[in-house]
């Protein structure tokens, strides 16, 4: 099993510019998240979904756009990048909502937005 | 409001000494989990240890344990024998009903040699 994968590691933008990360997992895992890693902020969430074709909005979704149209992919957009979207981000899946499942994450996609 | 607080922005070791991190968290649940998380120089977080609320004992995986303070919600991670490979992010994470899971901002640990 690979897990978690993300796809790209890294990525340079121009202001303006748009981009998908891809996140794949082959855990058969129905809920998928979508984080942003920022130094002293610990992890916030982006979006989030409960399953196949669902998808709700974090507490900072704003600059964001996903898809889950297959089970084991999420996707997240960026339309318009800016300079505030420079982070680190994961994408996390997990089984099922009960609360001893925990959350496994991939290895993370650096982005900078000049 | 639930919420995760970790404290100790930074926190250093020597090596082959104990250390504890804290974190303290807040909710109106009954039946939860807590969990503990790291996340080396190499970015990929991996779980270390998982406590459930209704278990009175307290989580042991290896040389991490916690401090499982129901009532004070308090849930703290000691890391026995510290090696250098445990220098890392440490977070401290709640997944709530809401299918969220609620991370602390993170306690990074550095262990001396």
């Amino acid at each position: 099993n690979a897990g978690v994968t993300q796809t790209p590691k890294f990525r340079v933008l121009k202001t303006g510019q748009s981009m998908t990360l891809l996140c794949a997992q082959d855990m058969n895992h129905e809920y998928m998240y979508w984080y942003r890693q920022d130094p002293g902020m610990g992890l916030r969430l982006i979006h989030y979904s409960v399953g196949e074709g669902t998808t709700a909005k974090g507490e900072v979704p704003d600059g964001y756009n996903v898809s889950r149209l297959k089970k084991q992919n999420f996707l997240l957009g960026l339309e318009s990048a800016a300079p505030s979207q420079t982070s680190v981000y994961f994408c996390a899946s997990r089984f099922s909502e009960l609360p001893y499942n925990e959350q496994f994450f991939g290895p993370g996609t650096r982005l900078t937005v000049l | 409001a639930q919420t995760v607080t970790q404290s100790q922005p930074e926190m250093s070791v020597q090596e082959a000494e104990t250390v504890t991190l804290s974190c303290t968290y807040d909710t109106s649940e009954n039946n939860y989990y807590l969990f503990w998380y790291k996340q080396p120089p190499s970015r990929q977080m991996i779980l270390v240890i998982r406590q459930e609320a209704y278990k009175q004992q307290n989580a042991t995986e290896n040389r991490f344990s916690v401090n499982f303070q129901k009532a004070a919600k308090s849930f703290s991670l000691k890391i026995s024998d510290s090696q250098l490979g445990d220098t890392a992010m440490y977070f401290c994470a709640f997944p709530s009903q809401t299918y969220k899971y609620i991370f602390g901002t993170g306690t990074r640990l550095k262990v001396l040699a």
